[in-house]
């Protein structure tokens, strides 16, 4: 049971362009979330999915798309990227939209 | 504007004294409250929550207080170890929502 994984766990980007992070899930849970941390700014939700095939935005989802094409899946897309995105970025996942379980983080550092 | 806030950005505090970590909030509406602890290179873990049908609840070592009136919450860790030194987070949800709200965390230092 490895719980949350994501990958890849470090990038650096140059500004424009694309990239997609994995998350994956093996607990079955129906909720899934992507979250950025930065310096000072606590956990801002980027986007989210209550279940397979649906996703919602969160506070901060400029510049994002996400897909949740398989339950254990929730993809976050960087179209074009900008140094403004550089953050560090956990996913979490959830039975019931309570206590969340998160994955280790992606350090992303755009140029 | 901060709908969750924790104004103390760090605190330290001696192995087996008490550690209060405090968080307000400014929209009524929220009704679920949780604490998460992250350690260094980690992701958050979950450690405690609370419903705003309750003032306290209680696991172990860790009590949250919810004072609804003034909108406050705290984490009370009792006795504190050096093992909790870390960031520790509240979040706030609004019934329905399924999304949370974190404050910006407060790292706590115990000193051995």
């Amino acid at each position: 049971n490895a719980g949350v994984t994501q990958t890849p766990k470090f990038r650096v980007l140059k500004t424009g362009q694309s990239m997609t992070l994995l998350c994956a899930q093996d607990m079955n849970h129906e909720y899934m979330y992507w979250y950025r941390q930065d310096p000072g700014m606590g956990l801002r939700l980027i986007h989210y999915s209550v279940g397979e095939g649906t996703t919602a935005k969160g506070e901060v989802p400029d510049g994002y798309n996400v897909s949740r094409l398989k339950k254990q899946n929730f993809l976050l897309g960087l179209e074009s990227a900008a140094p403004s995105q550089t953050s560090v970025y956990f996913c979490a996942s959830s039975p019931q939209g309570v206590e969340q379980y998160f994955g280790p983080g992606t350090r992303l550092t755009v140029t | 504007d901060q709908q969750v806030k924790q104004n103390s950005p760090s605190l330290s505090v001696q192995e087996g004294r008490i550690s209060i970590l405090n968080c307000d909030y400014t929209n009524s509406m929220f009704d679920y409250f949780l604490w998460y602890k992250k350690y260094p290179a980690e992701g958050p873990t979950f450690l405690i929550s609370i419903s705003s049908i309750k003032d306290k609840n209680e696991d172990g070592r860790f009590t949250v207080f919810l004072n609804k009136s003034a909108k406050h919450l705290s984490l009370h860790i009792v006795p504190s170890q050096p093992g909790d030194s870390a960031v520790y987070f509240c979040a706030a949800s609004a019934e329905g929502t399924y999304k949370y709200i974190f404050g910006t965390g407060t790292r706590l230092k115990v000193l051995a």
